[in-house]
């Protein structure tokens, strides 16, 4: 079955460092796409990357990359250059192929950016 | 370009009552689809909308319900009002929906049941 790990409630980092937020996943399917969007305490979720299941490089999307280890099951996210805006939920997220149109969702990190 | 836009933004209501949810998705999305987020918890997805259809739907009881109209515009449906009803609704619009097509959310509502 789907499922989706996000095993850290919450993160600290300091301005200007580099974070990482983890990711795991589980499913039996060979096509999936995985997703993070940041919510901030408005509610919006904003749509950060998309890493596809076939895809051999990590994808890129100005300060943040997704680290894609497939073998492991890990789609972890990294920030560069952390900004106080940054601070937000961050969600995990997993599409199936064959699973039908939902997307499923982990339970998010709260990222917290010290000045 | 206009976003993704729900209303209302807040909604209070009582135990047994009915709501009703509109989302108006992106300029050139045909497809829409609702989640139920909890306090302190992923969005959970309710179900989706395809040429006014609902595609696929998840584990939610029929009180919920929905509907998308030819503009593609969706409204979301609650009766028999439940407190654990009380949540963060998103409505999320993408170009139909193959893996690696992008979903854009809303702000949401905000529902509260007394």
């Amino acid at each position: 079955a789907q499922k989706i790990t996000q095993t850290q409630p919450g993160m600290f980092v300091q301005e200007k460092e580099a974070v990482t937020l983890d990711c795991t996943y589980d499913t039996s399917d060979q096509s999936y796409g995985l997703f993070w969007y940041k919510q901030p305490s408005s509610g919006e979720m904003i749509f950060l990357i998309y890493q596809g299941s076939y895809d051999e490089q990590n994808a890129t999307e100005g300060r943040y990359s997704l680290n894609f280890q497939k073998a492991r099951k890990s789609a972890n996210l990294v920030i560069s250059a952390s900004q106080l805006g940054d601070s937000a939920m961050y969600f995990c997220a997993m599409r199936e192929t064959t699973g039908g149109f939902k997307t499923i969702f982990g339970a998010g990190t709260r990222l917290f950016v010290k000045a | 370009d206009a976003g993704v836009t729900q209303s209302p933004t807040h909604l209070i209501k009582t135990r047994g009552q009915q709501v009703t949810l509109r989302c108006s998705p992106k300029s050139g999305h045909d497809t829409v689809s609702w989640y139920q987020q909890a306090l302190g918890q992923g969005p959970q997805f309710i179900f989706q909308y395809y040429e006014e259809e609902e595609r696929q739907r998840g584990n939610f009881p029929d009180r919920f319900s929905g509907h998308q109209f030819p503009n593609y515009s969706s409204e979301l449906n609650v009766n028999a009002l439940l407190l654990g009803d009380s949540a963060l609704y998103l409505c999320a619009s993408s170009r139909n929906y193959r893996p690696g097509d992008i979903q854009y959310f809303g702000a949401g509502t905000r529902l509260s049941v007394l």
